[in-house]
């Protein structure tokens, strides 16, 4: 069971859209659609910000959009502002009833 | 609003037991919707998802951890636990207690973390 795999690192300016891919497998991301994305600011418990490829929970900014095309799920985030700063992780059902995470994406709002 | 709290021994020596407990307020652990669940995340690290368990008492684990994972409820004090075996230093890492939603396999409530040292 490998990690997905996402950048290290993105930035972007105030009010500029950036994009963090989630790359995988026919194994997780490319066979289900049970993809999720987290919002994590060290120190803090993480958030989640969407489930099911593109659904956000009650509550979430419609800045941050997703979506997925075969095996890669993708995280937009326009507007930025800097409360964005934070890392992000996307995790994937992976089959079996096992869960699988990236290896997480650190954003800087410069 | 439902909280989890982690709570347990900061450190632990190597070869021994980790053991963690996930306190839950404002929800049922035996509510039949949501699974009960552990993650990781070593320092400098992702997040590494540990296992989950249901109302039930059925539990899933991680392939790579199965071996030295227990995942247990405590339904009388609406609490679940986690316990790692033999650990080693690669087992240090802040350990989070999340409801994860069945079926559709994501967490959305999480606690905060409980940091663990493994070292003698």
């Amino acid at each position: 069971q490998s990690a997905l795999t996402q950048p290290a690192s993105v930035s972007g300016s105030p009010g500029q859209s950036i994009t963090i891919s989630c790359s995988g497998s026919g194994s997780e991301v490319g066979n289900y659609n049970h993809v999720s994305w987290y919002q994590h600011h060290p120190g803090k418990a993480p958030k989640l910000i969407i489930f099911e490829v593109s659904q956000r929970p009650s509550g979430v900014s419609t800045r941050f959009f997703a979506s997925k095309s075969g095996t890669t799920a993708s995280l937009t985030i326009s507007g930025l502002q800097a409360e964005d700063e934070a890392d992000y992780y996307c995790s994937s059902y992976a089959g079996g009833s096992t869960l699988v995470f990236g290896g997480g994406t650190k954003l800087t709002v410069l | 609003q439902v909280q989890l709290q982690e709570s347990g021994p900061g450190l632990v020596k190597p070869s021994q037991t980790l053991s963690l407990t996930c306190t839950v307020s404002g929800d049922s652990i035996t509510n039949g919707i949501y699974y009960w669940t552990w993650i990781r995340q070593a320092a400098g690290k992702g997040l590494e998802w540990i296992g989950r368990v249901f109302t039930s008492g059925n539990t899933d684990y991680n392939p790579t951890l199965k071996s030295r994972v227990t995942i247990s409820l405590d339904t009388s004090n609406n609490q679940f636990s986690l316990k790692v075996t033999s650990v080693t230093a690669s087992d240090t890492a802040v350990y989070y207690c999340a409801r994860l939603r069945g079926y559709y396999y994501y967490m959305d409530v999480w606690g905060e973390g409980a940091t663990v040292t493994v070292s003698s």
